[in-house]
Formats: C-alpha cells, structure tokens, sequence
C-alpha cells in the first residue's frame, strides 16, 4: 500500500524557532514530493516541492531536505513567525503529480 | 484569477438523502481531482480527471459515489444515498497539464455533515 507517514503530528515553537516536520515514504516509484500549508476553513496551497534528483531545496524561509537512500524528507522553516502557524501535509507522488499520496498532517503552532 | 470554486460550501443533511457537490475548476486547467478530508484518514484522493475524461476512481469508497465532468469548467460528486460516515470535508483541485512542478490548485472545500 502506498503510504507516506509523517510526525511529528503536533509542534510548538517559540517565534523565531526553526519548525522541523519528517515524512517517511515506501514507494520507490515515488518521483515528486510537494508540501503543502493548510489554514483553518481553507484549502491546501503547495509551498514547495521538490524531485529525488536534488538533496536540498530552498525557497524563502522554507526548506527541504531529501534523503532519496533512506527514504525519507523534511520540512524546515526558518526564522518562524505567528503567521506560520497552520497545518502543514507531505505528500508524494510518481512524476505526472497527478494521484498524490498525502502524509496525516502537521499541526505546527508558532508562539510570539 | 479566480481560484477553484467549490459549492455549496457547507451542506447539512440527513441519512438516506442526495448529496451534490460541485466544482468549478481554473480556467485552462486540465486535470480536476476530488479529495476528501477526515481526522481519520486525512487527505485522500477519491477521482481525478483529465480532459473531462475520469482517469482513475480506485479511491471512490464504494457504488454510492459518482462524479461527473461534464464539460471542462463544471464537476460534480454526488453521493447517494448518503450516511453519516460520508461526514467530512470535500476538496476539488485542479491543475495545468504538464508536469508535476504544475501544482495542483486547491479550492476551499465543502463541509458535509450527514445527520
């Protein structure tokens, strides 16, 4: 069963801390790993995503690291702010992008 | 631009009664998907489309479920009859064809309460 776990399911972190989430995968026809930041009453938006090829992703304060041998890749988000604080899902899928598999969610709180 | 835009969007009804929701996806975009959302099971993706065509309904939980695109700027998913475990929030999304670094755009969902 394609599956992709994620932990940890709830975070807190003073502002300014450095919010780390992890997603675990089976599926090695897995080729494409987008993240996406939910808030109450509102759909998923993608944040980044990243492809197997590369071990590090940056965009703004967000981060991903890949570790394509162990089968496994997380989110930073640096310098985090109030604003941070929203629901935040892994997901993978194969190259199209199309049939995602989504990780149970991260419920990250960020305190001023 | 407008986004995905998704009705109703909350619907609350009872047991044995027909449930439409419906999508209006990106302009331009291909592929339309429907997810479901529960505390249970997270995120799932239940069809998704391409070019109005269904490519794969494999999450579709069971004959009680059907969506239709009828037309590249209109879907509906339509539950009958419905149960109360059916309770959860409904995403659409839609995206470009292309590939993956097309995101796939969201809408605001419908929350379904089945009484």
């Amino acid at each position: 069963q394609q599956q992709v776990k994620q932990s940890p399911q709830s975070l807190i972190v003073q502002k300014g801390g450095i919010p780390i989430i992890n997603c675990a995968y089976e599926n090695t026809a897995f080729d494409y790993f987008p993240w996406y930041q939910q808030f109450p009453g509102k759909g998923p938006a993608l944040l980044i995503a990243i492809r197997p090829d590369v071990s590090e992703k940056k965009e703004g304060r967000f981060t991903i690291s890949f570790n394509k041998s162990a089968k496994q890749f997380s989110l930073h988000i640096m310098d985090s702010q109030p604003g941070d604080s929203a629901t935040y899902f892994c997901a993978a899928s194969g190259t199209a992008g199309n049939m995602l598999t989504f990780g149970g969610g991260t419920r990250l709180m960020v305190k001023p | 631009d407008a986004g995905v835009i998704q009705s109703p969007r909350h619907e609350v009804t009872e047991m044995g009664q027909e449930v439409t929701l419906r999508c209006k996806p990106i302009s331009g975009h291909d592929y339309l998907f429907w997810y479901r959302q529960t505390m249970m099971r997270g995120l799932e993706l239940l069809i998704y489309f391409n070019n109005n065509v269904p490519i794969d309904d494999s999450g579709m939980p069971e004959d009680r479920f059907s969506a239709k695109m009828p037309n590249a700027s209109f879907s509906t998913l339509k539950i009958q009859p419905s149960e109360p475990r059916d309770s959860a929030v409904y995403f659409c999304a839609s995206r470009r064809q292309g590939r993956s670094n097309q995101p796939q755009h969201f809408g605001d969902g419908t929350r379904l309460s089945i009484l």
